[in-house]
């Protein structure tokens, strides 16, 4: 079974600063699809970025952008120039390949924005 | 383009009785995935239905079941309600496996059930 860990219950950030979240996972596939997910306090899931194993390029999306490190089953999530809609809950999931779709999440990291 | 939507938005129970919440995927996905978020704690995976069968289970019991209608919406049903039922119940639509670049799952706005 794969797990998903977030270390970091809270984090806070500076606006204009960046910030890293940190997710580490633990699988035996080989294929499979990372992803981090923001819920803020609407609790709407919403897709931040997503990252496919089989792809050594970290993804990014505007302020966006993860490091991707496969063999340490690393996946942290870097926001740059933190604006104030970026406060609520961040949580990291694997997803894995055909027959083994389900999302599996992290216990989630709360970011707070400082003005 | 219309995203997923769930209803109701909230709901009210008590102890023992049963439950049906509903999903409609975003257009064009046919898979629809349901999760259980607890207070504080993140989503976890119920059960997802493809082409109106269950294609794969988490680990919950018989109580909770499903269905998916020919038009890809989705039913949750849960019997015999217990206080530990009490969560945010999450729909996710996605298409189905073996599309590369698809397989992201969004989520609905989520139904609060409260078991009293």
């Amino acid at each position: 079974a794969q797990t998903v860990t977030q270390s970091q219950p809270e984090m806070s950030v500076q606006e204009a600063e960046t910030v890293t979240l940190s997710c580490t996972y633990d699988t035996s596939e080989s294929d499979y699809y990372l992803f981090w997910y923001k819920q803020p306090p609407s609790r709407q899931m919403i897709l931040v970025i997503r990252q496919e194993a089989y792809k050594q390029q970290n993804a990014t999306e505007n302020r966006f952008s993860v490091n991707f490190q496969k063999a340490a089953k690393s996946f942290s999530l870097k926001i740059s120039d933190s604006q104030l809609g970026d406060a609520a809950m961040y949580f990291c999931a694997y997803r894995g390949n055909f027959g083994n779709e389900k999302l599996t999440f992290g216990t989630g990291t709360r970011l707070t924005i400082i003005p | 383009d219309a995203g997923v939507t769930q209803s109701p938005t909230h709901l009210i129970k008590t102890r023992g009785q049963q439950v049906t919440l509903r999903c409609s995927p975003k257009s064009g996905h046919d898979t629809v995935s349901w999760y259980q978020q607890a207070l504080g704690q993140g989503p976890q995976f119920i059960f997802q239905y493809y082409e109106e069968e269950e294609r794969q289970r988490g680990n919950f019991p018989d109580r909770f079941s499903g269905h998916q209608f020919p038009n890809y919406s989705s039913e949750l049903n849960v019997n015999a309600l217990l206080l530990g039922d009490s969560a945010l119940y999450l729909c996710a639509s996605s298409l189905a496996s073996g599309t590369r670049g698809q397989e992201t799952q969004y989520f609905g706005p989520g139904t609060r059930l409260l078991v009293l």
